[in-house]
């Protein structure tokens, strides 16, 4: 079993679609978790970043983790046709140093 | 502020060969990571470099290695390629071990014939 568990998709909507995208992760040992989002032929680029449990709003993202149940999600709203990419969640024990990725979902939003 | 660049971008060998990665992080930036991303595994962390030494290895075998040179460039390099090694080899810098941010590269495309 992976550390970090999240749904390949891919997951199509229509533009203006509120999307959530998902990981569950078994180390409860995890402080810090992020969001990447990668274009076709890219390096991933960091979207949020949320120390321990709550949330965070950035724009029209938002990142929520829940440790209790080791899950987390991020919400897009309104999404438009330039958020098609690739969303990896990642974490990590300590500030900074290995990352330890979801398998990403692939996201593409319909005009 | 130029972001990390990686060299070459695209790289075709063959079984047995080695090959040899180039990073160079964003200007300021001392820790610099490498992580393979492959369709089946996903991104996996390789190993970790700051201030030309090795802080933190992942779960690779000896043919994958690397080294820090006193700039904070960055090389890795593989021997004795095998076709599984075919994969995107991303570097990420930060600037330092304790950053919150990891900034990627383009990455390199490396493939094994």
């Amino acid at each position: 079993q992976k550390e970090v568990e999240q749904d390949p998709g891919p997951l199509s909507v229509p533009e203006g679609a509120i999307v959530s995208l998902n990981c569950t992760y078994s180390n409860s040992a995890f402080q810090y978790f992020m969001w990447y989002r990668q274009y076709s032929r890219k390096g991933p680029e960091l979207l949020m970043y949320t120390y321990s449990s709550g949330n965070k709003e950035d724009g029209r993202f938002t990142a929520q983790v829940d440790k209790s149940s080791k899950y987390i999600s991020l919400f897009i709203r309104d999404s438009q046709p330039s958020d098609s990419a690739t969303y990896l969640c990642a974490m990590t024990f300590n500030q900074g140093g290995k990352l330890i990725f979801g398998q990403g979902t692939e996201l593409s939003v319909k005009p | 502020k130029a972001g990390v660049t990686q060299t070459p971008r695209y790289l075709i060998k063959t079984r047995g060969q080695q090959v040899t990665l180039s990073c160079s992080p964003i200007s300021g930036h001392r820790s610099v990571s490498w992580y393979q991303q492959t369709p089946g595994q996903g991104l996996q962390f390789l190993f970790e470099y700051f201030s030309e030494t090795q802080r933190n290895k992942g779960n690779f075998p000896g043919r994958f290695s690397g080294r820090q040179f006193s700039n904070s460039r960055s090389e890795m390099n593989v021997s004795t390629l095998e076709l599984g090694d075919s994969a995107l080899y991303l570097c990420a810098s930060s600037l330092n071990l304790a950053a919150d941010t990891q900034y990627f590269g383009p990455g390199t495309r490396l493939t094994v014939l």
